[in-house]
């Protein structure tokens, strides 16, 4: 079965500092990545998802960047963190091509404090 | 653009009683996707059920099923049954060609023992 993994689970970070948050999947090979990002009873908002080692897309202009080194690994980065970025990051996977595998599964997430 | 709409902010049910989420969207696709998902006190994101557009039969999952209505652009989740591990917040999210999800604002469900 599939499984998705995101660390670290929480993280306190001061403005300026740099960041580096990592996503992977077990048990599928070339599957859609996603970061979203949540804010505080807020809904979910894309930042990146990518469809192949390398290949990023970014939804929303911003201090933050997405990186795809292996197949199954996606990693959300910044070189120096805004009090704005706080919120918690969620990763999710997909297959590719249609049917019901338009469907997003989710990792646990991560908690980032900005401070 | 889709859009996807969840105008109830939050709904209260009493524990073993039935309780419907409503959601509307907005599209001018004709093959697309919709999915509830359910985000409990521990924020991870779950998904609960789907329904491809172009099947008319309403998609079940035990306790939980949708009311879709395509021409009226609604899709409301009916969770039967209710249970304190229902408490969370739900979100109705809408898929077209390019496979990425829009989702609703939400919506927090409490359930009463």
């Amino acid at each position: 079965s599939q499984t998705i993994h995101q660390w670290p689970a929480t993280l306190v970070q001061p403005v300026g500092s740099p960041l580096s948050l990592e996503c992977t999947v077990e048990g599928t090979s070339n599957p859609n990545l996603y970061w979203y990002r949540q804010a505080a009873g807020r809904g979910l908002q894309l930042l990146f998802y990518s469809v192949g080692i390398g290949q990023i897309s970014s939804e929303v202009p911003q201090n933050l960047s997405a990186s795809r080194p292996q197949d199954r690994q996606f990693i959300l980065s910044s070189k120096k963190l805004l009090l704005s970025d706080s919120g918690f990051y969620l990763c999710a996977w997909s297959t590719t091509g249609g049917g019901s595998s338009r469907a997003q599964y989710f990792g646990p997430g991560t908690r980032l404090l900005v401070l | 653009a889709q859009t996807v709409t969840q105008s109830q902010p939050e709904m209260s049910v009493q524990e073993a009683e039935t309780v419907t989420l409503s959601c509307t969207y907005d599209t001018s696709e004709n093959n697309y996707y919709l999915f509830w998902y359910k985000q409990p006190p521990s924020r991870q994101m779950i998904l609960v059920i789907r329904q491809e557009a172009y099947k008319q039969q309403n998609a079940t999952e035990n306790r939980f099923s949708v009311n879709f209505q395509k021409a009226a652009k609604s899709f409301s989740l009916k969770i039967s049954d209710s249970q304190l591990g229902d408490t969370a917040m739900y979100f109705c999210a809408f898929s077209a060609s390019r496979g990425k999800l829009t989702f609703g604002k939400g919506i927090t469900l409490s359930v009463r023992p």
